[in-house]
């Protein structure tokens, strides 16, 4: 596997439901983030990992809960989510050398629908 | 504040049309970078390029071309003989402040969603 990989790529889940995003980078960074795309709507940061410690929460409900084990995987935990919630879940890594001149690496997405 | 404007929603060209896509930006930093990622129907943001606010030399990659304009805060990309391939929507993207740590913080644009007939 290269780059970033998104699992589950499709997730159907009802609002009483609890399931798990997981993203895996191959690239050797030190940054992980989680972005929401919601239809007709900008990029949207929820979460930023530097070296598995979170730098940044977004102003996210606690219904999302980000795990971030080692520099290499990040996980996204779902409860009692909202129809509202359903969106393409995005991650992205990058190198972390504390500079603004860090490119993100995007996964594919997790396309979520919340019933 | 930090903002990036791609006012261009949709764009519909025939292929092999010339097509560019625009991006103004807004920022008080005097060292930055600009981006630019396409995002196909498969959902995956691509990277295509980074460009930081000292260098405006035009760059040319295949058919692509970036237009770095600081006297009027744009980033411009262009698409020679665009193809059906081509279809996808465009981010145009800014870095802001470090969150902390080894982080760095991206500001996007809305997209522009090109569309190639063939």
């Amino acid at each position: 596997e290269t780059g970033v990989t998104q699992t589950p790529r499709h997730l159907v889940m009802g609002m009483t439901n609890k399931k798990s995003l997981k993203c895996e980078q191959h690239l050797g960074h030190n940054a992980m983030y989680w972005y929401k795309q919601s239809a007709k709507k900008p990029l949207e940061l929820m979460f930023v990992y530097s070296l598995e410690e979170r730098v940044e929460n977004n102003s996210v409900p606690s219904r999302f809960s980000p795990e971030c084990p080692n520099s290499s995987h990040l996980f996204l935990h779902l409860h009692t989510l909202q129809p509202e919630d359903s969106a393409l879940y995005l991650c992205a890594s990058s190198q972390g050398t504390g500079r603004n001149t860090d490119t993100q690496y995007f996964g594919p997405g997790t396309r979520l629908t919340v019933l | 504040a930090q903002k990036v404007t791609q006012a261009q929603t949709e764009i519909s060209v025939v292929e092999k049309e010339d097509v560019t896509l625009d991006c103004v930006y807004e920022t008080r930093d005097t060292t930055y970078y600009l981006f630019w990622y396409k995002q196909p129907p498969s959902g995956e943001l691509v990277f295509l390029i980074r460009r930081n606010s000292f260098d405006e030399q035009n760059e040319i990659s295949g058919r692509y071309s970036w237009n770095f304009q600081k006297s009027t805060s744009s980033f411009n990309f262009t698409i020679t003989a665009s193809q059906v391939v081509d279809s996808a929507v465009y981010f145009c993207a800014l870095s802001g402040k470090n969150y902390g740590g080894a982080t760095n913080k991206l500001i996007f644009g809305t997209g522009t969603l090109l569309a190639v007939q063939p």
